[in-house]
């Protein structure tokens, strides 16, 4: 099983609309989770972490669910520069960092 | 705010060929790190560096991976005698504590000829 999992979808929404996906985790030890964006061919850049009570950044909201052992990530009024590619990151105890392979969101007008 | 910055952004090298890629990481920073993406593919862990040595590796970081902090400032990546399938982006990446967020330099893209 692969330690970090997410749908890579492509999914594909209308500006304005809400868009949520989630990533599962294989080591139940791990300690942080972030979610990072990234565009085409540039470095992931951390949109935000992700706290146990979950948390909210704007139209961005992340949750945790460490008991089945999954992050979410909810966009709500999509705009076309959301349009990206959302990686899951998660650090588990033995100082390591793994990422996913990513979710890919398109907005279109 | 403080970035991780990286040279040069682009490098085009022969098979066989040894390339060093460098890095500056955030000043206070105390843990450095190289990834690698593969076009198309997911972002992939090579290794962690802490109080000069590595922390840990991963299987694509074989004998053919260096990696070096020459001085106060500079974090090097070398690879001996790059392959075809080397060509890759390479991050560098930098945080003050391994489970705080990771700052990431804008890469360099390896292409091997």
């Amino acid at each position: 099983r692969k330690e970090v999992e997410q749908d890579p979808g492509p999914f594909n929404v209308p500006e304005g609309a809400t868009v949520a996906f989630n990533c599962t985790y294989s080591n139940s030890a791990s300690q942080s989770f972030f979610w990072y964006r990234q565009d085409c061919r540039k470095e992931p850049k951390l949109l935000m972490s992700v706290y146990s009570s979950g948390n909210e950044d704007g139209r961005f909201t992340a949750q945790l669910n460490r008991a089945s052992q999954y992050i979410s990530l909810l966009i709500r009024d999509s705009k076309l520069s959301d349009s990206a590619t959302y990686l899951c990151v998660v650090f588990s105890n033995d100082y390591k960092l793994s990422f996913g392979a990513g979710t890919t969101v398109t907005v279109r007008a | 705010e403080p970035e991780v910055t990286q040279t040069p952004s682009h490098q085009v090298t022969q098979m066989g060929q040894e390339v060093i890629l460098r890095c500056v990481p955030i000043s206070n920073h105390l843990y450095f790190y190289w990834y690698r993406q593969i076009l198309g593919q997911k972002v992939e862990f090579l290794v962690s560096f802490y109080n000069n040595e590595i922390s840990e590796k991963s299987e694509i970081f074989d004998d053919q991976f260096s990696v070096e902090r020459p001085d106060g400032s500079n974090f090097t990546l070398k690879i001996r005698s790059t392959k075809l399938e080397d060509s890759a982006m390479y991050f560098c990446a930098s945080n003050r504590d391994p489970n705080e967020k990771l700052f990431f330099g804008s890469g360099t893209q390896l292409s091997v000829l």
